[in-house]
């Protein structure tokens, strides 16, 4: 089944804790973005890679950090996490046009005390 | 001002009702258009992309007006599995896709 994974699904942690939150895609995708969403801001994009080894700010990257050593994985790094990073993230890929469709995975919803 | 702006909502509709979003978009270099649909705390599923010429899948309806930069959706006949949220998206022209707030639907019975 074509999907996109991310783990875990739901993390409360403190201020400080580093953390990591894993994105996998079996479409053999190119493109890959991570996004928050927030009440009243809708989805805004964090980090996106074009291919591998390929990264690039999205509008919010402040905070966060991302690597694309393989194809299918792209992984969300919170090196010190702190409250204003509490959010739902989706991570997301989809071939190469932005004319295609675009899969989400099932989100994570990140708590930070 | 919002790049891509939608009413929030919500729009309370019965069953059986029509209904249409608009959303309008500030960049006239954007080239693609989509609806997405997100369920509560789920993540956001392709609906259908906006096409030029206007194009339909079965009670669905989705219009383009470059002219006036908005994009609507009509949903005819409406059913109670339709409450959600749905977010018009536009690319930039950057092959970024940006994605409105999101207008909210509850239908009932």
């Amino acid at each position: 089944e074509a999907q996109v994974t991310q783990n875990p699904r739901y993390l409360i942690t403190v201020t400080g804790k580093k953390l990591t939150v894993t994105c996998s895609q079996n479409m053999n995708h190119e493109y890959m973005s991570w996004y928050r969403q927030d009440p009243g801001l809708g989805l805004r994009q964090i980090y996106y890679s074009m291919n591998v080894e390929v990264t690039d700010k999205g509008d919010v990257p402040e905070g966060y950090k991302v690597s694309r050593k393989e194809k299918r994985n792209f992984p969300l790094i919170l090196e010190s996490p702190s409250p204003n990073q509490t959010s739902l993230y989706f991570c997301a890929s989809r071939e190469r046009m932005s004319t295609n469709e675009q899969f989400f995975g099932p989100g994570t919803r990140l708590t930070v005390l | 001002r919002k790049e891509v702006e939608q009413d929030p909502g919500p729009f309370n509709v019965p069953e059986g009702a029509t209904v249409a979003f608009n959303c309008t978009y500030s960049n006239s270099a954007s080239q693609s258009f989509f609806w997405y649909r997100q369920d509560c705390r789920k993540e956001p599923k392709l609906l259908m992309s906006v096409y030029s010429s206007g194009n339909e899948d079965g009670r669905f309806t989705a219009q383009l007006n470059r002219a006036s930069q908005y994009i609507s959706l009509l949903i005819r006949d409406s059913k109670l599995s339709d409450s959600a949220t749905y977010l018009c998206v536009v690319n930039r022209g950057t092959d970024k896709l940006i994605f409105g707030t999101g207008t909210r639907l509850q239908v009932f019975p």
